[in-house]
């Protein structure tokens, strides 16, 4: 079945490490985005792809980097300048980038980093 | 920058009844879409509904149907016959010229037997 998944579903980390969060879309979308989930914050992006290495920041990029080496991959590594890691995180793809288009989302990601 | 409002943290309706959750959001944009998510305990975010600024029709999607008042910046969210599946996280989101979504902070619906 087409989809998105993003593994592991729950993380742990010490602080000071590095952590990296898969995100695979086998939809042959062309956009990925990644998103933070805090409670009563909704979500909020945190970088966005439309093509092969190529990926813009979003509205809180500080702390997170990404990759975008195939299509189908969208990996974000969370810093250790990330100064509050823990939270929910969400990858979405999209056909292209663009308002109209739909975002599909991944089943996320739960980070822990004590 | 883009704003989207939810003012109600949490709603409750009984089974069979009809809900409507609220949003305003904020915009200087005249082409836009708006988008209601749903995120049921799974964590698995949902589309909804997506209405285009554009359309002056309101969208509806079997039970679900949005009132879209553009003049008022208003786009709230009727969940007609509602069903126990039917509780969840529900955020407004809007998508403008920047091409990425916006979320507002979301209303937790709980639905009674």
């Amino acid at each position: 079945d087409g989809g998105i998944t993003q593994s592991p579903k729950y993380l742990f980390r010490k602080e000071g490490q590095n952590v990296t969060l898969s995100c695979e879309q086998n939809l042959n979308h062309d956009a990925m985005y990644w998103y933070r989930q805090d409670p009563g914050q909704g979500l909020r992006l945190i970088y966005y792809s439309q093509i092969v290495n190529d990926f813009q920041k979003g509205d809180i990029a500080e702390g997170y980097s990404v990759s975008r080496e195939k299509k189908e991959s969208f990996p974000l590594t969370v810093t250790s300048a990330q100064k509050n890691p823990t939270a929910f995180y969400l990858c979405a793809s999209s056909m292209t980038r663009g308002p109209a288009y739909e975002q599909y989302f991944g089943p996320g990601t739960r980070l822990t980093v004590t | 920058a883009q704003t989207v409002t939810q003012s109600q943290p949490e709603m409750s309706v009984q089974e069979a009844e009809t809900v409507t959750l609220s949003c305003t959001y904020d915009t200087s944009e005249s082409d836009y879409y708006l988008f209601w998510y749903k995120q049921p305990p799974s964590r698995q975010m949902i589309l909804v509904i997506r209405q285009e600024a554009y359309k002056q029709q309101n969208a509806t999607e079997n039970r679900f149907s949005v009132n879209f008042q553009k003049a008022a910046k208003s786009f709230s969210l009727k969940i007609s016959d509602s069903q126990l599946g039917d509780a969840a996280m529900y955020f407004c989101a809007y998508a403008g010229t920047a091409s990425k979504l916006t979320f507002g902070t979301g209303t937790r619906l709980q639905v009674t037997l």
